[in-house]
C-alpha cells in the first residue's frame, strides 16, 4: 500500500518551453501532497505544499508563477515547470501524505528534468 | 528556523558492523520522526518512523528517540553493502504539515 506515482520520469526540454509532471497516490487519498526539488548531492528542498481543492502554499524563494501546481483530485497533484531555464534542471520528487498511517509521507520515484 | 542536523558523513563501516545514524532537531514541538534512505538518483525511501521516546525495531532497523535531548538516531545492524545509500533524517513541524530534512549522512558498507 501507499504507493506514489510520478509522469514521466525523466524529461529533456528546450529552454522556454513549459513541462507538466503529473503525481498520483494510486491506492489511497492524498489530501495533501507535496513538491521537492534536489540538486546533486543536496538534500531534499520542499518547493510547496498542495491541498487538494485549494491554491498551493509556496515556500520562500519559489516562484509560484514559474512552478504552477494543481491538485484537482484526491489522487492527482501536477507541477508545470513554465519557461524553464537550464538552472530548472533538478530531480523533482513529490510526496503524498496519507492521515490514515498517522503523518507520514509516501514519495514518488521523482521526475529528472534536464533543460537544454 | 526550524533545523534538523546530521554529520554528512561518509560513514564506513565493514560489513557485518552495526552503523549508528545520528540526528538532532531544533522544534521542542515536534511529535513525528522518521528515517528514510535514498540510493543516488532515486527517491527517499522509508525505512521507520518513531513517535515516542525509547526505541523502535525493524528487523535490522533500529530508531531510537529522546525528546528531551532533541535527538533521533537510527542503528543498523549487520550492515550489507545493500545498504550503502544516503540515510535522511526528517522531523514535522509543530502543525504536522510538512517536513523538515536534514542533509543526510552517506553510509558505506564494504565488504
Amino acid at each position: 500500500g501507499a504507493v506514489v506515482s510520478q509522469h514521466p520520469s525523466w524529461v529533456i526540454c528546450k529552454s522556454g518551453t513549459s513541462v507538466k509532471i503529473e503525481c498520483r497516490s494510486l491506492d489511497f487519498q492524498a489530501t495533501t501532497m507535496f513538491w521537492y526539488r534536489q540538486f546533486p548531492k543536496q538534500s531534499l528542498m520542499l518547493m510547496a505544499t498542495s491541498n487538494e481543492g485549494s491554491k498551493a502554499t509556496y515556500e520562500q524563494g519559489v516562484e509560484k508563477d514559474k512552478f504552477l501546481i494543481n491538485h484537482a483530485s484526491l489522487t492527482l497533484s501536477t507541477l508545470t515547470v513554465t519557461s524553464a531555464h537550464p538552472e530548472d534542471s533538478s530531480f523533482y520528487i513529490c510526496s503524498a501524505l496519507t492521515s490514515a498511517i498517522t503523518d507520514t509521507q509516501y514519495f514518488g520515484p521523482g521526475t529528472r528534468l534536464t533543460v537544454l | 528556523q526550524k533545523e534538523v542536523e546530521q554529520n554528512s558523513g561518509p560513514l564506513s563501516v565493514p560489513e557485518g558492523a552495526i552503523a549508528s545514524l545520528n540526528c538532532t532537531y531544533s522544534d521542542r514541538g515536534s511529535q513525528s520522526f522518521f528515517w528514510y534512505r535514498q540510493y543516488s538518483g532515486k527517491s527517499p525511501e522509508l525505512i521507520m518512523s518513531i513517535y515516542s521516546n525509547g526505541d523502535k525495531e525493524d528487523g535490522r532497523f533500529t530508531a531510537q528517540l529522546n525528546k528531551a535531548s532533541q535527538y533521533v538516531s537510527l542503528l543498523i545492524r549487520d550492515s550489507q553493502p545493500s545498504d550503502s545509500a544516503t540515510y535522511l533524517c526528517a522531523v514535522n513541524n509543530q502543525a504536522g504539515t510538512a517536513l523538515i530534512f536534514g542533509k543526510g549522512t552517506t553510509l558505506s558498507v564494504s565488504s
